[in-house]
């Protein structure tokens, strides 16, 4: 099984200022015949389901504020918000399905205002 | 627009059974794997079942092989999560998850239902 490791756990970021959140997988989870990383980055608030912000490592779902970004390949992604807002206080995960099953996600990372 | 409604959760006591269900609408939900992914309380995410399009296909994670089974019925555009021996660790809301891609079940999730709450307690 693929697993996926987040970092850091919690971190406090203050409004207007980037907060990156980073995720490391145990093996790539890049297919090399379509070049595509197999990666999707999840919002969840408080009594909320997850939402999905961002799949394929970095393609942004419609609708999702350009603040959030996402990057990197391989065993290494990163995702970024620039310009925090209160709204963006949540927990989030990252999850690989390139090698399933079992679909797997990080342990979450909670981002809270400083 | 895409609509994915569970129901079923509730107290039940160690040992016992309990099927959820899960009410699509506003796709054809014929087309679409399906999965089911749990959150304990105060936990992270962790994937507990999928089902092929046709349901011919299904995995489990290791933690519910033997005990869980998913299903579903095209023609009711629901999807089922039977749950049996539950224990303590099985506490927590349920939540059923489409995948974006036709006639396959992989890829990420999206949408996600609100979620159903099981707590196995005696």
């Amino acid at each position: 099984d693929i697993v996926m490791t987040q970092s850091p756990d919690s971190l406090a970021v203050s409004l207007g200022e980037r907060a990156t959140i980073n995720c490391k997988s145990s093996q790539s989870v890049l297919y090399s015949s379509n070049n595509k990383n197999y990666l999707a980055w999840y919002q969840q608030k408080p009594g909320q389901p997850p939402k999905l912000l961002i799949y394929w490592a970095s393609t942004r779902k419609s609708g999702v504020p350009d603040r959030f970004s996402g990057s990197g390949s391989g065993t290494d992604f990163t995702l970024t918000i620039s310009g925090l807002q209160p709204e963006d206080v949540a927990v989030y995960y990252c999850q690989q399905y390139y090698s399933t099953p079992p679909w797997t996600f990080g342990q979450g990372t909670k981002l809270e205002i400083k | 627009q895409v609509q994915l409604v569970e129901s079923g959760g509730g107290v039940v006591q160690p040992g016992r059974s309990l099927t959820l269900s899960c009410a699509a609408s506003g796709f054809t939900f014929s087309n679409y794997g399906m999965h089911w992914v749990r959150q304990a309380p105060g936990k992270g995410l962790e994937w507990v079942a999928a089902v092929s399009y046709d349901g011919s296909q299904t995995y489990y994670a290791d933690s519910v092989k033997g005990r869980f089974t998913i299903s579903r019925d095209n023609s009711k555009n629901t999807l089922y999560l039977h749950m049996n021996s539950l224990r303590a660790d099985d506490t927590a809301v349920y939540y059923c998850a489409q995948v974006p891609f036709l006639e396959w079940f992989g890829g990420w999730f999206d949408p996600w239902g609100q979620g159903t709450l099981v707590t196995v307690s005696s």
